[in-house]
């Protein structure tokens, strides 16, 4: 079966401290991942997505296919990125999106 | 500018009383899709579309209706709401040209039926 998992409904990180948001995926194939972002009365909107290994707004996501996570990092975080993060999959159709539960991330002054 | 327009924002309406919820997107997208948001259970889809004329089943349909006449418009229909129908929607789009390509979402629509 194809699933994401966000273990983690809220995290809690004081700024300046790295944060890492978790996500696990069930899937038999080559999965392709995203991390989508949704800040405070704005629109759901994608932060980055694996296959570019790109950094976007300081935070990155490595695929690991043996443990099979996609976790979301950033070294030093900061009051903005309080926001909801979910973790999405594309699996077996090219259409579909599968959605973890999402992680409320508030970031202390 | 490129967006996707959802209407209305908010909407409180009885159990019973058909409503609609449009959804219209100015960047010539093929692909479209409803997603409603529960606390705990993230986005789940409902419907979607690939083009005019073509749609199908997301995971939670029961209760939902949609059509696509026209590509720039997908609205979501509720013919008999219930409470259960209370949630956060969104409508997404997006491009078919590669399938990594990113969604684009609407503002969303709080919906709650009583």
């Amino acid at each position: 079966a194809q699933r994401v998992t966000q273990p983690e409904k809220l995290l809690s990180v004081f700024k300046g401290a790295p944060v890492e948001l978790k996500c696990n995926y069930s899937y038999s194939g080559s999965p392709e991942l995203f991390w989508y972002v949704q800040y405070s009365r704005q629109r759901l909107q994608l932060l980055l997505r694996h296959i570019s290994r790109e950094s976007i707004k300081g935070f990155t996501a490595d695929l690991n296919k043996g443990e099979t996570s996609f976790h979301l990092k950033k070294p030093f975080a900061q009051e903005e990125d309080s926001a909801m993060y979910y973790c999405a999959l594309r699996g077996d159709s090219n259409y579909q999106l599968i959605w973890g539960a999402g992680t409320k991330l508030i970031i202390k002054p | 500018e490129a967006q996707v327009t959802q209407n209305p924002r908010y909407l409180i309406t009885v159990t019973g009383k058909k409503l609609t919820v449009t959804c219209s997107q100015n960047m010539n997208h093929e692909y479209m899709s409803w997603y409603r948001q529960d606390p705990g259970l993230g986005l789940r889809q409902i419907y979607y579309s690939m083009n005019v004329e073509v749609t199908d089943k997301g995971d939670v349909p029961e209760g939902y209706k949609v059509s696509r006449k026209e590509k720039r418009n997908f609205p979501l229909i509720l013919e008999s709401p219930s409470p259960n129908q209370t949630s956060l929607y969104f409508c997404a789009s997006r491009g078919q040209t590669a399938p990594n390509e990113k969604l684009f979402f609407g503002s969303g629509t709080q919906l709650s039926v009583l």
